[in-house]
């Protein structure tokens, strides 16, 4: 059981150039999330999805795109990248989404640095 | 709004010593209160929750109280050992909203021998 994976690990990108991050998980969870992580702000929420097929804005979504490709993977898209967007984005699935809280099992990170 | 707010770190303390890392939330209602764990090289792991007033959560020789009176849950280990070097992350829940966490930015902990 491998959890929640992501790829890459590291990536480094001019102004402009656009890339996708991958992300899977092997829990048969319906829900995933993908976040942000900035030096002294925490985890922001950029995307989420509550099923197959659905999608919806987290907190900070402007410059990202998101692909839920199946129940398994949930990409994260950068069509022009920006050095704001150096960070280190965590994707993350829990079981279902409902109002109540559901434990969110978190992905090893990637970190992208826009130059 | 609803927020957290951790102490800063980094934390630096000897192995055996009373680790006690600090965290008080803002919330419009009633949140569920949570701290996460990340290992070096690692993804965020749950280490421990409470979901109201009074209620104690522990895991790992871990423990927090969540104290409605004064917004707090801070977290504490009675001896640390230099596997618990990692980031510890502070969170909340309130329901109503859709199993969204708002973190805190995170206290980075060093044990040395």
């Amino acid at each position: 059981n491998a959890g929640v994976t992501q790829t890459p690990k590291f990536q480094v990108l001019k102004t402009g150039q656009s890339m996708t991050l991958q992300c899977a998980q092997d829990m048969n969870h319906n829900s995933m999330y993908w976040y942000r992580q900035d030096p002294g702000m925490g985890l922001r929420l950029i995307y989420y999805s509550a099923s197959e097929g659905t999608t919806d804005k987290g907190e900070v979504p402007n410059g990202y795109n998101v692909s839920r490709l199946n129940k398994r993977e949930f990409s994260l898209r950068l069509e022009s990248a920006a050095p704001s967007q150096t960070s280190v984005y965590f994707c993350a699935s829990s079981d279902r989404g409902a109002s109540s809280y559901n434990e969110q099992f978190f992905g090893p990170g990637t970190r992208l640095t826009v130059l | 709004g609803n927020s957290v707010t951790q102490m800063e770190g980094p934390v630096t303390l000897s192995e055996e010593a009373f680790l006690t890392i600090n965290c008080t939330y803002t919330a419009t209602g009633y949140p569920s209160l949570f701290w996460y764990v990340q290992y070096p090289g690692e993804g965020l792991q749950l280490l421990l929750k409470a979901t109201k007033a009074d209620d104690k959560g522990s895991n790992k020789g871990f423990e927090a109280t969540y104290r409605k009176e004064t917004t707090s849950f801070h977290l504490e280990k009675g001896s640390v050992q230099v596997s618990d070097s990692a980031v510890y992350f502070c969170a909340l829940f309130l329901s109503g909203g859709y199993n969204k966490l708002i973190f805190g930015a995170g206290t980075r902990l060093a044990v040395h021998p």
